[in-house]
């Protein structure tokens, strides 16, 4: 069964903070990975996508990695603000089906 | 202004009744989706729809409804079948490409019922 594990289940982390978010899944065939954001009682937003053939993509201080032989992603966070308190959100498409979603990391950004 | 609006933002019921969703977009995507989100879990695909007039169940289906009469519309109507109702139910819509074609979401609604 394809599986999405997100950690940590939540954090907590002082504002202007660095913090990685993890992402591990065992969809296969693999087609490609996105990190979404989630207000509190909100739509998911795309952060990223990532096909198979790319292990890094940024969009401004979100910065998504992947390393498809060991099917990990990781979400870094730099100068986190208070805006950046929400849930992260790790999404695997497997093939040319549907999508796996992860349990999300609640991210706390304190000041 | 394009996007994707779901109404009503909060809908509340009582236990037996039916109650209908609304989602409509105007990106011009052809394949539209319905969600539902519960606290601590993942979203979970109820049905979906590449092309109007059709539609197929999505893992957790039971007890749901959906019709694709227009493309920009993509009702869900929860039924008294339902057995678990309460939840945060969200819309999205892509161009349906299915390799890379990106899912956008609704503001989401959240249901009550009592």
């Amino acid at each position: 069964k394809n599986q999405v594990e997100q950690s940590p289940q939540s954090l907590i982390i002082l504002e202007g903070k660095n913090c990685t978010l993890q992402c591990n899944y065992t969809v296969s065939p693999f087609s490609n990975l996105r990190w979404y954001k989630q207000d509190t009682g909100r739509g998911p937003v795309s952060l990223t996508i990532m096909t198979f053939s790319e292990n890094t993509k940024s969009n401004g201080r979100y910065t998504a990695t992947l390393d498809a032989d060991t099917k990990q992603s990781s979400l870094h966070i730099t100068a986190s603000q208070l805006s950046d308190s929400a849930s992260y959100i790790c999404v695997v498409r497997e093939g040319y089906s549907t999508l796996t979603f992860g349990k999300g990391t609640m991210l706390l950004v304190s000041p | 202004d394009g996007g994707i609006t779901q109404s009503p933002k909060y809908l509340f019921r009582k236990e037996g009744q039916n109650v209908t969703l609304s989602c409509e977009q105007n990106l011009n995507h052809d394949a539209m989706y319905w969600y539902r989100q519960d606290p601590g879990q993942g979203l979970r695909l109820i049905y979906y729809s590449q092309i109007v007039n059709d539609f197929q169940k999505g893992d957790i289906a039971e007890g749901y409804s959906v019709s694709r009469e227009k493309k920009e519309s993509f009702p869900l109507t929860v039924t008294s079948a339902q057995k678990n109702p309460t939840a945060f139910y969200l819309c999205a819509s892509s161009t349906g490409r299915l390799d890379v074609g990106e899912q956008y979401f609704g503001p989401g609604t959240r249901l009550t019922v009592t």
